[in-house]
């Protein structure tokens, strides 16, 4: 599992509320990743990191935001949660995170937004 | 728009036969092509990566790059039950991966 954590597994919650899903990896990697995964879409990336306080918009940025203080821990936010942000949410590690940048997942988080 | 395009299945395969699973993209520049395997319920899983043209061999499975057609493939030798999941295909486009929507094989016994 390439020794990445994500935290809750499974969090049912309502709109409008703020919501934090956590990545934890105990590898020191310096790219880090967060995914959306839906039917008919595949993995979409969110946001990613590329060390301490480095972070860069992906695919589907807009209503998340993220953060990194630590080189184990990567923060994903929804500060408003709406209905179409219901999903299963994916962290990733890089040991590259250059354009051979193979990626290994975390377990997922699902997240159900009422 | 950077696309990776899959058929969707579900790909249905007798147990023992070859499944051929295909994916194309659409920047001629990217170096990097990566199968992954994702059960359902579970995080995908990287199972194959190829950065040249040609065959790549591990095991029962085989990735396949043709950059000049811009496909790649990946053929699952001698198919068994436990193959059943949806295969995600992945092309690096300047440092991050897209990915297409999956292909969902069944290997019947």
């Amino acid at each position: 599992d390439a020794g990445i954590t994500q935290s809750p597994r499974h969090k049912v919650t309502e709109t409008g509320t703020p919501v934090t899903l956590r990545c934890h990896q105990t590898e020191n990697h310096r790219y880090m990743y967060w995914y959306r995964q839906d039917p008919g879409h595949g993995l979409r990336l969110i946001h990613y990191s590329y060390g301490v306080k480095d972070t860069d918009k992906g695919e589907v940025s807009d209503g998340y935001s993220v953060s990194r203080s630590k080189t184990e821990d990567f923060l994903l936010t929804l500060e408003s949660a709406t209905s179409s942000q219901t999903s299963v949410y994916f962290c990733a590690i890089s040991p590259r995170g250059d354009s051979y940048n193979e990626q290994f997942f975390g377990p997922g988080t699902r997240l159900t937004v009422l | 728009q950077k696309e990776v395009e899959q058929n969707s299945g579900p790909l249905s395969v007798p147990e023992g036969a070859i499944a051929s699973l295909n994916c194309t993209y659409s920047d001629r520049g990217s170096q990097s092509f990566f199968w992954y395997r994702q059960y359902s319920g579970k995080s995908p899983e990287l199972i194959m990566f190829i950065y040249s043209n040609g065959d790549k061999e591990d095991g029962r499975f085989t990735a396949q790059l043709n950059k000049a057609s811009q496909y790649v493939s990946l053929l699952i030798r001698d198919s068994q039950p436990s193959d059943s999941a949806t295969y995600l295909c992945a092309v690096v486009y300047g440092n991050k991966l897209v990915f297409g929507a999956g292909t969902i094989l069944r290997v019947k016994s």
